[in-house]
């Protein structure tokens, strides 16, 4: 089973509203990701996770707030947002053997921000 | 520092013709890692196939196959006998560096591959 599932597809909130994005794997894998994409642009990396510790991010502002409950589910705790930030928000995933694997991605979140 | 250039904005082709994406990446590490993605329009990137840096071996998967040149820096996806289904964004990918756990990857701006009927 190689798959990513993440919650919701689509999420629709105002400026003021706080939410969270859901992400979750049973691959196994200790590496997991986030990453933001534009409207035809490739994904941009936000943050990783290696067993469950940040280990990157990439200078991402505060109103985005990842967790790693453990090694299945990462979240992404939404605030204050901008329509900016409006975007596809992609999960990955990688096994422990770092670059000698390749990520697996989930379908995405699709938010908008009004 | 690393860097994937996919030159090709868009290409469009019709069904049954065949078509090479092109990718030329630039490190100076002598041991990394070369991956393929496809996006289709439902979002989702697609894993494709990985490559490292040792292995200069092509690879042929049913339509699909690469060819890997350290000499040009280049790593080459080619669709023999596109299908409309092979419509989608592809993503060339580049990561460096030991067994830190993880991996970073430095995405090409990606090719538009639109197969018409």
């Amino acid at each position: 089973d190689t798959e990513v599932t993440q919650t919701p597809k689509h999420l629709v909130m105002g400026m003021t509203n706080k939410k969270s994005l859901k992400c979750e794997q049973h691959m196994g894998h200790r590496a997991m990701y986030w990453y933001k994409q534009k409207a035809k642009k490739p994904p941009e990396l936000m943050f990783v996770y290696s067993y469950e510790k940040l280990s990157i991010n990439e200078s991402v502002p505060s109103r985005f707030s990842p967790e790693c409950p453990n090694s299945s589910l990462l979240n992404l705790h939404l605030h204050a947002l901008q329509p900016e930030d409006s975007a596809l928000y992609l999960c990955a995933s990688s096994h422990p053997t770092g670059t000698l694997s390749e990520q697996y991605f989930g379908p995405g979140t699709r938010l908008t921000v009004t | 520092a690393q860097k994937v250039t996919q030159a090709q904005t868009e290409i469009s082709v019709v069904e049954k013709e065949d078509v090479t994406l092109d990718c030329v990446y630039e490190t100076r590490d002598t041991t990394y890692y070369l991956f393929w993605y496809k996006q289709p329009p439902s979002g989702e990137l697609v894993f494709l196939i990985r490559r490292n840096s040792f292995d200069e071996q092509n690879e042929i998967s049913g339509r699909y196959s690469w060819n890997f040149q350290k000499s040009t820096s280049s790593f080459n996806f080619t669709i023999t006998a596109s299908q409309v289904v092979d419509s989608a964004v592809y993503f060339c990918a580049l990561s460096v560096g030991g067994n830190t756990g993880f991996q970073k990857l430095v995405f090409g701006t990606g090719t538009r591959l639109l197969v018409s009927p």
